[in-house]
């Protein structure tokens, strides 16, 4: 177990909707990151969160917004969805903002679009 | 930025035989070298890690190699056993941002 929390585990929506995934890092981590993971795809970064501030964006479409509470929880808001956003999303914490401290991923949410 | 290839995309082994995976980065800067395992149905798991100033490291069955002049690392998997059986991700990171390999898919033949 990593320590990292993520829900909800599957969700299913219609085209159009609007959803919320929510993260819980690992104890005592500042930093918390969100990927994509498409069918045979890898993992696509799309924005890091480090104690409360937006710290870098990737592959992030201006659909998609993130953002990081006090208390460190994470949320990743998909708007007027698409099929082609279903995919695997992954949130990840790490103990500082920098990219070269370890990563730890949660099990993520199973996004499907229909 | 940085670009990480992975070889190869898939991998059959015997149980009990060695699998190498192999990846090349192109960031001189890049100083961290994580590698994850990816069970179906779970996220990434990190499995074991090199930083710039070391050319190897082992843990158990698993190692990894650096070689900073030819920027390319590797693991090596011995004694292979079913639970090894997943998709495994390179990554190299220059402080500022993790990129990924496209991932190996390796299967263990019992």
């Amino acid at each position: 177990d990593s320590g990292v929390t993520q829900t909800p585990k599957h969700l299913i929506t219609a085209t159009g909707q609007r959803v919320t995934l929510r993260c819980s890092p690992r104890s005592g981590d500042l930093s918390v990151y969100w990927y994509q993971q498409s069918l045979d795809q890898g993992l696509q970064f799309l924005i890091q969160y480090y104690n409360g501030e937006e710290r870098a964006k990737g592959n992030i479409l201006e659909r998609f917004s993130a953002q990081q509470f006090p208390d460190l929880h994470s949320e990743l808001n998909l708007s007027s969805l698409e099929l082609g956003d279903s995919a695997l999303y992954f949130c990840a914490s790490s103990a500082q903002g920098r990219d070269n401290s370890p990563l730890h991923f949660g099990n993520g949410t199973r996004l499907t679009v229909t | 930025g940085e670009n990480v290839e992975q070889h190869p995309s898939t991998l059959s082994v015997q149980e009990g035989d060695s699998a190498v995976i192999k990846c090349t980065y192109s960031d001189s800067a890049s100083n961290y070298f994580p590698w994850y395992k990816q069970e179906l149905g779970k996220g990434p798991q990190l499995i074991i890690d090199i930083r710039s100033n070391v050319g190897e490291k082992k843990d158990q069955r698993i190692a990894v190699t650096l070689n900073k002049t030819a920027k390319h690392f590797s693991l090596h998997i011995t004694e292979t056993q079913p639970e090894d059986s997943a998709v495994y991700f390179c990554a190299a990171s220059n402080d500022y941002k993790l990129s990924f390999g496209a991932g190996t898919t390796v299967t263990v033949r019992a």
